[in-house]
């Protein structure tokens, strides 16, 4: 069975510093992986996605992810926070193997805040 | 890239009505979709997966009665909450699954739609 542990429920730090948003997986199979950004009363925007590739990832608006097989984690990094970053924030890791419906499963979420 | 349109993005009824929320595909063909309800401060729950032309296939512990799912496009799903109660309140998301890629590629999602039962 997959699952997906997202170990802090909430981050806050200061513009301008970097952001760290920590995830662990679990599954049987090499998986696929993703983190979400949703803000306010939105859906959902995919930031990254690691697919057996490169195990650094690279997304949108600066934000980058490495697989660490060795360590079941797939943290979520950016060097300098902006204003715009804090929303809520999901690693997802997506169905496996042969029966394969296409579900996603959700981490539990972490808040960033991000104070000037 | 592609689009989920989701609408009503906001709905206010009273008790016992039913509300029918849509979800659009705007530019490709989505055999699969799926319905998540989000309570405040939680994550996204699975309630339901839309297969067009088929059943719906429901998660544990969802009502099927309670929450209609029709999916009788490749472009279009829609959800019907009966009889909404105040616990029936919340934020509903949809999402759609490209066909054009690999089966692990992500689901596109609509904006959500906030539901306010009085």
């Amino acid at each position: 069975a997959q699952s997906v542990t997202q170990l802090d429920s909430h981050v806050s730090v200061s513009e301008g510093t970097p952001v760290l948003l920590r995830c662990n997986y679990s599954s049987s199979y090499s998986p696929s992986l993703f983190w979400y950004v949703q803000h306010p009363n939105k859906g959902l925007q995919l930031l990254l996605k690691y697919t057996s590739a490169a195990t650094l990832v690279k997304g949108i608006n600066g934000f980058e992810a490495e697989f660490k097989k060795s360590e079941t984690s797939f943290h979520l990094t950016k060097p300098s926070a902006h204003m715009s970053d804090a929303a809520e924030y999901f690693c997802v890791v997506s169905g496996e193997g042969s029966s394969n419906t296409g579900k996603l499963i959700f981490g539990q979420g972490t808040t960033l805040q991000v104070k000037p | 890239g592609a689009v989920v349109s989701q609408h009503p993005s906001w709905v206010i009824c009273k008790s016992g009505t039913s509300v029918k929320i849509e979800c659009r595909s705007l530019d490709f063909q989505a055999t699969t979709m799926f319905w998540y309800r989000q309570f405040p401060k939680q994550s996204l729950m699975l309630m339901a997966t839309s297969n067009e032309g088929s059943k719906a296939t429901y998660e544990q512990g969802v009502e099927k009665d309670k929450f209609l799912i029709n999916h009788a496009s490749l472009t279009l799903s829609t959800l019907t909450v009966t009889s909404a109660h105040p616990e029936d309140s919340s934020f509903y998301i949809c999402s759609a699954r490209d066909p054009t890629g690999f089966s692990n590629q992500p689901q596109h999602f609509g904006d959500g739609t906030r539901l306010s039962i009085l």
